[in-house]
């Protein structure tokens, strides 16, 4: 079973920022928190990931709280183009190739 | 650089039938692992291989068999297919480096069984 709960859907409007939040109060010390997406029919797309940090990329900021039992995943500018279902998973480095999907959460980006 | 490739793209196939499928990992990287999503559910791991040996494997029947090559790529077998094979079936490739790494998928093969 996945580690990791998340609200089934959320939406916000082109050009705000979406912020999506992950519980995971059963994570493990070695545990990373990784972030997919997956859009309508593709293969998932790997976002960011972290330990205990703050991690920012050129597609998302995480946010890690400091007990490590939950997580915010910021797009800064939501498109169109981020209407997706977004996984939150937990993995230790070396089970990362096996990732453990719950159902995510639906972000739909309005005009 | 190419990334995952998945072959072929969609499948019919009837009950009872057998089925590979084919992946072919990024270019450097050692480990591949299947997943197979039913619709309206997240992806469910199915196995990995890493440097052609099977290090996981998920709860699926010994009807699901997968192998690895010498260039890497990998196939996935299920045999005496059932109607609720049908699914999207993944692939991700990985290169692992004892560092925490990224799994990059493929687009996927669409199974119908009929």
């Amino acid at each position: 079973d996945a580690k990791t709960t998340q609200p089934p859907s959320m939406d916000c409007a082109e050009g705000r920022a979406a912020n999506l939040p992950c519980n995971h109060s059963t994570i493990s010390g070695n545990e990373y928190v990784y972030w997919y997406r997956q859009i309508h029919s593709q293969g998932p797309q790997y976002i960011i990931h972290g330990l205990k940090n703050n991690e920012t990329n050129e597609m998302a900021s995480l946010i890690i709280t400091e007990d490590r039992k939950s997580s915010t995943l910021i797009l800064p500018h939501a498109t169109l183009r981020d209407t997706a279902v977004y996984y939150c998973i937990v993995s230790r480095m070396d089970s990362s190739y096996k990732l453990i999907f719950g159902s995510g959460t639906r972000l739909l980006v309005r005009p | 650089d190419a990334g995952v490739t998945q072959s072929p793209t969609h499948l019919i196939k009837t009950r009872g039938q057998q089925v590979t499928l084919r992946c072919s990992p990024i270019s450097g990287h050692k480990s591949v692992s299947w997943y197979q999503q039913v619709l309206g559910q997240g992806p469910q791991f199915i196995f990995q291989y890493y440097e052609k040996e099977e290090r996981g494997r998920g709860n699926f029947p010994d009807r699901f068999s997968a192998r690895q090559f010498p260039n890497y790529s990998s196939e996935l077998n299920v045999n005496a297919l059932l109607l609720g094979d049908s699914a999207l079936y993944l692939c991700a490739s990985s290169y692992l480096t004892g560092v925490s790494t990224e799994a990059f998928f493929g687009q996927g093969t669409r199974l119908t069984v009929v």
